[in-house]
């Protein structure tokens, strides 16, 4: 079956530092992935998503490339702020008999401080 | 419109009480989800519909009734929960098929559930 695989946190980070979120995948078929970002007490946000190898996505300074060759969808951003501070799902949805599921990798809970 | 409503926002209910989480969008999705999320986990896919008819139970008790009266509603009915259950409930919507892949998944803010 599909799986995502992120890194474990809380990664903790300085203002302006550099973030990197690690996600590979393991699927059938060519599915599209994501990241979503859940603040306190609130739902899911999509935050970028790509739909086929080698595609980028985008978002609030944020970024992600699908690499089939590394099953990876490794999650950037060049400098963080206080405001990011959030947990962040990476995610896959595919085809399956019954219709589409998304599954969620365990989610990386990231704190940005001054 | 490119949201999901889910309400209530909170509900406190007791073991023996019926009750039933509301959601609605009108985005013309064809495909709406519940999923349960529990504190520091990811979130945990319950059921799928697909036009209004139930493609994917993902092994629920029966104590979560899910029903989906038309194109832009999706009701879970709860009886005889246990405290076990208290968790962030999630409504979620998509395009169908290859649309959902496409275009993803708009999620509702949640019901936050708590058995006494």
């Amino acid at each position: 079956g599909n799986s995502v695989t992120q890194m474990e946190g809380p990664v903790t980070l300085s203002e302006e530092a550099f973030l990197t979120i690690n996600c590979t995948y393991t699927a059938t078929g060519y599915p599209s992935l994501f990241w979503y970002v859940q603040y306190p007490g609130e739902g899911l946000q999509l935050l970028l998503k790509a739909t086929k190898a080698d595609d980028k996505g985008s978002n609030k300074g944020f970024e992600a490339t699908y690499r089939k060759e590394t099953t990876s969808f490794h999650l950037e951003k060049g400098s963080v702020q206080v405001s990011d501070s959030a947990v962040y799902f990476c995610a896959l949805s595919g085809l399956t008999g019954g219709g589409n599921k998304l599954t969620f990798g365990t989610g990386t809970q990231l704190k940005v401080e001054l | 419109d490119t949201e999901v409503t889910q309400t209530p926002k909170h509900l406190v209910m007791g073991m023996t009480n019926k009750k039933s989480l509301k959601c609605e969008q009108h985005m013309g999705h064809r495909a709406m989800y519940w999923y349960k999320q529990k504190a520091k986990k990811p979130p945990e896919l319950m059921f799928v519909y697909s036009y209004e008819k139930l493609s994917i139970n993902e092994s629920v008790p029966s104590r979560f009734s899910p029903e989906c009266p038309n194109s832009s509603l999706l009701n879970l009915h709860l009886h005889a929960l246990q405290p076990e259950d208290s968790a962030l409930y999630l409504c979620a919507s998509s395009q169908e098929g290859v649309g959902a892949n496409n275009y993803g998944y708009t999620f509702g803010s949640g019901t936050r559930l708590t058995v006494v």
